[in-house]
C-alpha cells in the first residue's frame, strides 16, 4: 500500500521566518503535489512535480517555492512566512495521471 | 474555464437513509472524475473515479457516482448511510495546466453529516 509521509502534522511558526515542509512517498512516483487546504475553497494546487528537480507552478505558487532533488521526496518551501499562509498544507503522489493521487495526512501550519 | 461546484457545504442525512452529495463540473474534452473523503485531521482517500464507460460506477464502502454527460454531473450516492459515513468529500476533476500538464481541479467541499 502506497504511504505518503509528511514530516510534521503541527508546525508553528513566526512571519518572516523560512519554513520548510517535507513529504516523503515509497512508492517510487514520478509525480509529487502540494496543496494547500481552506474551509470553503477546498484543496488548491500550490507546485507539482514530475521527475527529479523538475517542478511546474499551480494554482497559487506566489510565496512558495519547492525542492526535489530525489524521487521519494518534495518540499515545500515558504520563503518568509506570512500569517495568510496559515493553513492546512496536503501532500500527494501519483505514478499514473490516470489513477487517483494518495494523500499524506497533512500538516496544519500556524503563523504568528 | 475548468472547474468542479459542489453545491452544498453541508448535507444532513438519517442513519439508514440514502444519501447523495451532488458534484457539476465544465472540463473541455472527456472528463476524468473522481471522489475523495476527508476524516478529520486525516488527508484525502479515494472512493471511486470515472474514466469511461458505465455511467454507475461503484467504489469504497459501498459509495457509487452516477456519471450523466448531458448535466454535467457527478453525484455521489449511498443506498443506506451509516454515522460512520459522517465527514467531508470533495469532487474533483483532471484538467490541464497553462502548460499542458494534467491535474486534479477540486470542489469546495461537501460535509456530510449522518445522524442516528
Amino acid at each position: 500500500d502506497v504511504k505518503v509521509t509528511q514530516s510534521s502534522r503541527y508546525l508553528v511558526k513566526r512571519t518572516g521566518e523560512k519554513v520548510f515542509l517535507e513529504c516523503v512517498q515509497d512508492m517510487d512516483h514520478e509525480n509529487m503535489f502540494w496543496y494547500r487546504q481552506d474551509p470553503g475553497l477546498g484543496l488548491r494546487l500550490i507546485y507539482f512535480s514530475y521527475d527529479v528537480k523538475m517542478k511546474e507552478k499551480g494554482d497559487i505558487p506566489e510565496g512558495y517555492s519547492v525542492s526535489r532533488e530525489k524521487k521519494e521526496r518534495f518540499s515545500l518551501i515558504l520563503e518568509s512566512a506570512s500569517t495568510n499562509q496559515t493553513s492546512m498544507y496536503l501532500c500527494a503522489s501519483i505514478l499514473d495521471l490516470n489513477q487517483p493521487q494518495h494523500f499524506g495526512d497533512g500538516t496544519r501550519l500556524s503563523i504568528l | 474555464a475548468q472547474s468542479v461546484a459542489q453545491p452544498e457545504d453541508q448535507v444532513n442525512v438519517a442513519e439508514g437513509n440514502p444519501l447523495t452529495v451532488k458534484c457539476t463540473y465544465s472540463v473541455s474534452g472527456n472528463p476524468y472524475l473522481f471522489w475523495y473523503v476527508q476524516y478529520p485531521n486525516r488527508g484525502l482517500q479515494f472512493l471511486l473515479k470515472y474514466i469511461t464507460g458505465d455511467n454507475l460506477v461503484k467504489g469504497s464502502y459501498g459509495f457509487e457516482a452516477e456519471f450523466n454527460k448531458s448535466q454535467t454531473s457527478f453525484h455521489l450516492k449511498k443506498p443506506s448511510a451509516l454515522v460512520s459515513d459522517s465527514a467531508l468529500y470533495f469532487c474533483a476533476v483532471r484538467a490541464l495546466t497553462n502548460t499542458g500538464f494534467q491535474k486534479l481541479v477540486f470542489g469546495t467541499g461537501t460535509r456530510l453529516l449522518v445522524s442516528p
